[in-house]
């Protein structure tokens, strides 16, 4: 396995739900990042922490709502979504953001919405 | 605009024969680039990376990648395919001058028939 895991695997929510995406990683490393992943399209970077701080926010909808309580958890709060954010989300990790180095992902939430 | 294409859809190959997955890139300054494969229900693995020096690059499970600056691309091959190298592989590319986003491809799913 990578290292970063993420709870839960599957979810199934109504557009009234509240539930959240948990992401943690064991790889001693200070940057996590949220993908949103869809069918026969390029990955979308979601949101980016560097060091539990903030450092992207790839114009995505306010009801999701991140969260890094420290730099190995990560968690992605989801309300009044819609039909269109059923999708897979990955979560991952790198050493920090401003090198070379790879990603390692999660093996992913599968979100849908009904 | 930045961009990664990767432009087959889908590769089958023969077991034991050579394959080929096609990545080509445009990006405004000197590239790091990837390559990700992910197997059903699970998320992206790292394969192999170029960063700077050889253009011939070697990664896990036996691929390799070659750097061609002036055709700006960098495909992806194995001379012996396996049937377990069926999965979905990623391209990605960062400018070197660049923050942390990556610019993805849309993907390549590789079949191997036994």
């Amino acid at each position: 396995e990578t290292g970063v895991t993420q709870t839960p695997r599957h979810l199934v929510m109504g557009m009234t739900n509240k539930k959240s995406l948990k992401c943690e990683q064991h790889l001693g490393h200070n940057a996590m990042y949220w993908y949103k992943q869809s069918a026969k399209k390029p990955l979308e970077l979601m949101f980016v922490y560097s060091l539990e701080e903030r450092v992207e926010n790839n114009s995505v909808p306010s009801r999701f709502s991140p969260e890094c309580p420290n730099s190995s958890h990560l968690f992605l709060h989801l309300h009044t979504l819609q039909p269109e954010d059923s999708a897979l989300y990955l979560c991952a990790s790198s050493q920090d953001t401003y090198s070379d180095h790879e990603q390692y992902f999660g093996p992913g939430t599968r979100l849908t919405v009904t | 605009a930045q961009s990664v294409a990767q432009p087959e859809d889908q590769v089958n190959v023969a077991e034991g024969n050579p394959l080929t997955v096609k990545c080509t890139y445009s990006v405004s300054g000197n590239p790091y680039l990837f390559w990700y494969v992910q197997y059903p229900n699970r998320g992206l693995q790292f394969l192999l990376k170029y960063i700077t020096g050889d253009n011939l690059v070697k990664g896990s499970y036996g691929f390799e990648a070659e750097f061609n600056k002036s055709q700006t691309s960098f495909h992806l091959k194995k001379p012996s395919a396996l049937v377990s190298d069926s999965a979905l592989y990623f391209c990605a590319v960062r400018d070197k001058n660049s923050n942390y986003q990556l610019i993805w491809g849309a993907g390549t799913k590789l079949i191997i028939k036994p």
